[in-house]
């Protein structure tokens, strides 16, 4: 199938700082990518979709402006956590979808996630 | 609003023996049902999908699944499990026949033993 790339897979942070994770589809053009957050235990929780071009569309309670999303290229969407404090620690994933249609028509990949910890 | 259930957070199972993991769902209409496995450092696989047609679905890794209309499920069976298998297994609902937006179970996390 499909490869895509998250970066970093780990990463710690100071309290206050930012961080920027990177989702990259390395074989094919995603216009759409999905940014998830999975805290333990539970499930993983859909953030937003980024679409290539355009601004993200954020799912409900999910603070945009804590948590941007830039999709500026086909193969490349970036999540940055703005002033990052500890109960943003979490783990990260993003789901690219080739071409465009739902789970009939198409399918989507994921990375390998991100281990985000704020100290 | 639609949920996903994985009643089992963790299962212990012997190399060589079957397993089964459940999945039940809330939702008015028949979704798109997944099943995903992750193992560490790795991405999310997808296992096999189900969106209509046959109600018992073939997947990758000698792993199926049936989906249950009148209990709301869609557990995955493998008759006979080996070492690899031990990973967080993710039961999922695609609700849209447009996009790609999943919402996921709280993973089962599978032991096997030797």
């Amino acid at each position: 199938g499909a490869v895509v790339s998250q970066h970093p897979s780990r990463v710690i942070c100071k309290s206050g700082t930012s961080v920027k994770i990177e989702c990259r589809s390395l074989d094919f053009q995603a216009t759409t990518m999905f940014w998830y957050r999975q805290f333990p235990k539970q499930s993983l929780m859909l953030m937003a979709t980024s679409n290539e071009g355009s601004k993200a569309t954020y799912e409900q309670g999910v603070e945009k402006d804590k948590f941007l999303i830039n999709h500026a290229s086909l193969t490349l969407s970036t999540l940055t956590v703005t002033s990052a404090h500890p109960e943003d620690s979490s783990f990260y994933i993003c789901s690219a979808r080739v071409g465009v249609g739902g789970p009939g028509d198409t399918e989507a990949f994921f990375g390998q996630g991100t281990r985000l910890t704020v100290v | 609003a639609q949920s996903v259930t994985q009643p089992d957070i963790h299962i212990t199972v012997s190399e060589g023996a079957s397993l089964e993991l459940r999945c039940n769902y809330s939702y008015g209409a028949t979704p798109y049902l997944f099943w995903y496995v992750q193992s560490p450092g790795q991405g999310l696989q997808l296992l096999l999908k189900y969106f209509s047609g046959d109600t018992l679905v073939q997947g990758i890794k000698g792993f199926e699944a049936e989906f249950k209309r009148s209990q709301s499920s869609f557990n995955l069976r493998k008759p006979s499990v080996h070492w690899s298998d031990a990973a967080e297994y993710f039961c999922a609902v695609g609700l849209s026949s447009n996009d790609y937006k999943l919402s996921f179970g709280a993973g089962t996390t599978v032991t096997v033993r030797a």
